[in-house]
């Protein structure tokens, strides 16, 4: 069975400051890594994943997350962080052969000016 | 045009009702998908359509009847609804489920309250 664990609920992060939101999962076979924003009364919008090759994966807004197989963990980060940043961060992990994502419960993002 | 467009953005409406969603894509993409999502929690998949057929029902009661008239458009007609029911309907569709990436294409949302 699959899961995804998000750890933490609230991440508050001083804007300018390097950001971490936290995601560690556990998949039958080789996993398949997303993170997803929803900013408020909006979907979701996929930011980023990982399949296979370089564990440091880049993404849109200036977004990355590490892989790190011994850890099961695929943590979010950005060096840098923006106001408009704030949001609530899903990861989501896809097993081999499946054809649907299974979210973790979300981590809201607080960047305080 | 890279949106998934839903309507209504929100409805209300009563037990005794019958009132549909309607959701729209024009990417070509060939999968579409029906999501529920409670307040602070993460979206939970209800269907899934494969080239207008579908592939998955997450074992979604009855009252939820999921309709693809085309490659385009997905529909969620709702019947006899709980107060429970109420949360936020998201669609989404991706290029096609074979070879699934994994990336999804989300619209805004349906919000729905059931009184």
């Amino acid at each position: 069975a699959q899961s995804v664990a998000q750890p933490e609920d609230q991440v508050n992060v001083a804007e300018g400051n390097p950001l971490t939101v936290k995601c560690t999962y556990s998949v039958s076979g080789n996993p398949y890594l997303f993170w997803y924003v929803q900013y408020p009364n909006r979907g979701l919008q996929f930011l980023l994943k990982y399949i296979t090759g370089d564990n440091l994966v880049k993404g849109s807004y200036g977004f990355e997350a590490e892989f790190n197989k011994s850890q099961t963990s695929f943590h979010l980060k950005k060096p840098s962080a923006l106001v408009s940043d704030s949001a609530l961060y899903f990861c989501a992990v896809r097993e081999t052969g499946a054809n649907n994502l299974f979210f973790g419960t979300g981590t809201r993002l607080t960047v305080i000016p | 045009d890279t949106e998934v467009t839903q309507t209504p953005k929100h409805l209300v409406m009563g037990m005794t009702n019958k009132k549909s969603l309607k959701c729209e894509q024009h990417m070509g993409h060939r999968a579409m998908y029906w999501y529920k999502q409670k307040a602070k929690k993460p979206p939970e998949l209800m269907f899934v359509y494969s080239y207008e057929k579908l592939s998955i029902n997450e074992s979604v009661p009855s009252r939820f009847s999921p309709e693809c008239p085309n490659s385009s458009l997905l529909n969620l007609h709702l019947h006899a609804l709980q107060p429970e029911d109420s949360a936020l309907y998201l669609c989404a569709s991706s290029q096609q489920l074979a070879g699934f990436t994994g990336e999804l294409f989300f619209g805004e949302g349906s919000r729905l309250t059931v009184l």
